[in-house]
């Protein structure tokens, strides 16, 4: 069936580190894939997504390029900041079964100053 | 624009009591709606998810049920509460399937 892996965490960073959280799925066809995030105590928010390979998605800095040949969508930050500390989750919307998002198990991120 | 509410924010209750959690979408109509938890340390999954009003479907067998008494109401419920219902509870809303699911701000349910 459908799958997402994530690197494990948590991750602890610096902040003005560079940041890379891995994510590779498994899925029939071409699902559509996100990232979403929660901060500590919150739900779950939409990040960025991208619906087709070779689709990059950003926002507030992050960025994840659909990667069809690799089946991956990586997410990479630049130069992260203490208020960047959550917990990310990668998740893909499959073409079959497409009501549910199938979620990666989340990475905690902590960005120390 | 819309917006999700869930309450309650926090609760405990102990093992064999009754359970009510609600969920309410604001700023859109005939949205798809989803039950998730998240249980400590795990990823999400998949509860119930409803398009319309009395349709409910269900992902995974449990001694959870759901209903849509209302076009942007969504209950989650419980007849008896076990520990292992420990959790946070995620609402969220799409406006069809393989779209972008918007999600409420979560029950944190503990069940003693």
């Amino acid at each position: 069936g459908d799958s997402v892996t994530q690197m494990e965490g948590p991750v602890t960073l610096s902040e003005e580190a560079f940041l890379t959280i891995n994510c590779t799925y498994t899925a029939t066809g071409y699902p559509s894939l996100f990232w979403y995030v929660q901060y500590p105590g919150e739900g779950l928010q939409l990040l960025l997504k991208a619906t087709k390979a070779d689709d990059k998605g950003s926002n507030k800095g992050f960025e994840a390029t659909y990667r069809k040949e690799t089946t991956s969508f990586h997410l990479e930050k630049g130069s992260v900041q203490v208020s960047d500390s959550a917990v990310y989750f990668c998740a893909l919307s499959p073409i079959q079964g497409a009501q549910k998002l199938v979620f990666g198990q989340g990475t905690r991120l902590t960005i120390n100053p | 624009s819309q917006t999700i509410h869930q309450w309650p924010a926090t609760l405990v209750q102990p093992v064999g009591s009754p359970l009510s959690l609600e969920c309410t979408v604001e700023g859109t109509s005939n949205p798809n709606l989803y039950w998730y938890r998240q249980a400590a340390g795990r990823g999400l999954q998949l509860l119930f998810y409803s398009v319309g009003i009395g349709q409910i479907s269900s992902e995974v067998p449990q001694n959870l049920s759901a209903s849509r008494p209302q076009d942007r109401q969504f209950i989650l419920s419980s007849k008896k509460l076990l520990l292992s219902d420990s959790g946070f509870y995620l609402c969220a809303w799409s406006t069809g399937f393989g779209e972008t699911q918007y999600f409420g701000p979560g029950t944190r349910l503990l069940v003693l």
